[in-house]
């Protein structure tokens, strides 16, 4: 089977940085990618890391060990826009259907 | 255009009704997909359609049926379902299967089962 945990609500200030993890357990991995939903929005793909190593993309960065199942979403500058939802998924297995994580609720505060 | 559109926004149906879901995109992808997403989960995958043609079914329940008309539209006919099917009903595609790592999702509808 395939799991991926994520720590369920995180908590930070505007202008700071937060880290949310992701560990996971799959049959087959191809790579790890991020998502972001705002309430009652549509989740929105933010990155994607097939190799081990940081990406970064403006205030956002991803990163990925793949001998230790783990990878992470590093939110920099944080903004009230930032409150959301963020979901790691993998892609692997048998077939190449992307399987979401438990997700965290960031509540960014003033 | 990285849109995807989805109609309705809002459905109630009841239990005895039969309904559809639409979902659009002009983006030439060649995977589509549909998920079921519960408050505070993640969503669930339901169905993958790869090239207009249904590649993965997650032993979803034969009340809900997709359809995919042609590259750009995706169908979910709804039936007999129950009140536990209540929950936001998302499209997605990408550019191709195994690209399904970056999906572009559309607004959703919120579907109530009464």
């Amino acid at each position: 089977g395939q799991s991926l945990e994520q720590p369920s609500e995180v908590t930070a200030v505007e202008g700071a940085i937060v880290q949310i993890n992701c560990t996971y357990q799959t049959s087959g991995f191809y790579g790890l990618s991020w998502y972001q939903q705002h309430d009652g929005g549509a989740p929105t793909f933010l990155s994607y890391n097939a190799l081990d190593g940081l990406e970064e993309t403006g205030r956002f960065s991803s990163f990925l060990s793949r001998s230790d199942s783990y990878g992470y979403l590093l939110l920099q500058e944080l903004q009230m826009k930032d409150s959301a939802s963020y979901f790691c998924a993998v892609t692997g297995g048998a077939t190449n259907k992307l399987i979401f994580g438990t997700g965290t609720l960031l509540a960014v505060q003033p | 255009d990285t849109e995807v559109t989805q109609t309705p926004k809002h459905l109630v149906m009841g239990m005895t009704n039969k309904k559809s879901l639409k979902c659009e995109q002009h983006m030439g992808h060649r995977a589509m997909y549909w998920y079921k997403q519960k408050a505070k989960k993640p969503p669930e995958l339901m169905f993958v359609y790869s090239y207009e043609k249904l590649s993965i079914n997650e032993s979803v329940p034969s009340r809900f049926s997709p359809e995919c008309p042609n590259s750009s539209l995706l169908n979910l006919h709804l039936h007999a379902l129950q009140p536990e099917d209540s929950a936001l009903y998302l499209c997605a595609s990408s550019s191709t299967g195994t690209l399904a790592y970056e999906q572009y999702f559309g607004p959703g509808t919120r579907l109530t089962v009464t």
